[in-house]
């Protein structure tokens, strides 16, 4: 039972433009999200992260969108930039992020066009 | 910020035999670290947590007998893969979190091959 889903295996987009990497999840317990990149043979990068009491955070290119309602996130990255082609993987925990537990999607792999 | 060393980084090893794999928080100390397992284009799955003096906690179908997790101080724990098999094959994450912080920082993972 796949928890947090990233629907889109692959997302291509030109260099300058928007990058939208999107994720659902089933569980209304969770209430802390965050976004990993990660590059072939290596271990996960932390990109950004939220907390279910806001709908948006933002770092630099970087901005996390919540919508609760429809369990739903999503990960702006604007403009982007042909290094930021990796895999993108949403995670979600429990109390905050203070559990153990991180529950991650599939990925999202993204290209960037130069 | 917080570094996570993880040792090999690939190994290749015979079937029967068993593989220990390292990870080293290197400027922060933790008492949990966490053993990820990632199947090609597949997500990344807990396996266990490992607490610093205490037994591991498992995931459901996570063999403990067969993945031995120790966790002998604050800044390393070891996953051993014993009587490895060709279905073991894989590539295992370790990440750790800094006593305090809700901040996890991963290792550079360690692609294990079975023949």
């Amino acid at each position: 039972d796949q928890q947090v889903k990233q629907n889109s295996p692959s997302l291509s987009v030109q260099e300058g433009r928007i990058s939208i990497l999107n994720c659902d999840y089933t569980n209304s317990m969770f209430d802390y999200f965050l976004w990993y990149k990660k590059y072939p043979a290596e271990g996960p990068t932390f990109l950004i992260s939220i907390s279910s009491i806001k709908d948006k955070n933002e770092d630099g290119r970087f901005t996390v969108f919540l919508n609760k309602s429809a369990k739903h996130l999503s990960l702006h990255i604007v403009p982007s930039q042909p290094g930021d082609s990796a895999v993108y993987f949403c995670a979600a925990s429990l109390d905050g992020g203070a559990t153990n537990k991180l529950i991650f999607g599939t990925g999202t792999l993204l290209a960037v066009q130069p | 910020g917080a570094v996570v060393s993880q040792h090999p980084s690939r190994v290749i090893c015979k079937s029967g035999t068993s593989v220990k794999i390292e990870c080293r928080s290197l400027d922060f100390q933790a008492t949990t670290m966490f053993w990820y397992r990632q199947f090609p284009k597949q997500s990344l799955m807990l396996m266990a947590t490992s607490n610093e003096g205490s037994k591991a906690t498992y995931e459901q179908g996570v063999e403990k007998d067969k993945f031995l997790i120790n966790h002998a101080s604050l800044t390393l724990s070891t996953l051993t893969v014993t009587s490895a098999h060709p279905e073991d094959s894989s590539f295992y994450i370790c990440s750790a979190r800094e006593t305090g912080t809700y901040g996890y920082t991963f290792g550079s993972g360690t692609r294990l091959t079975v023949v």
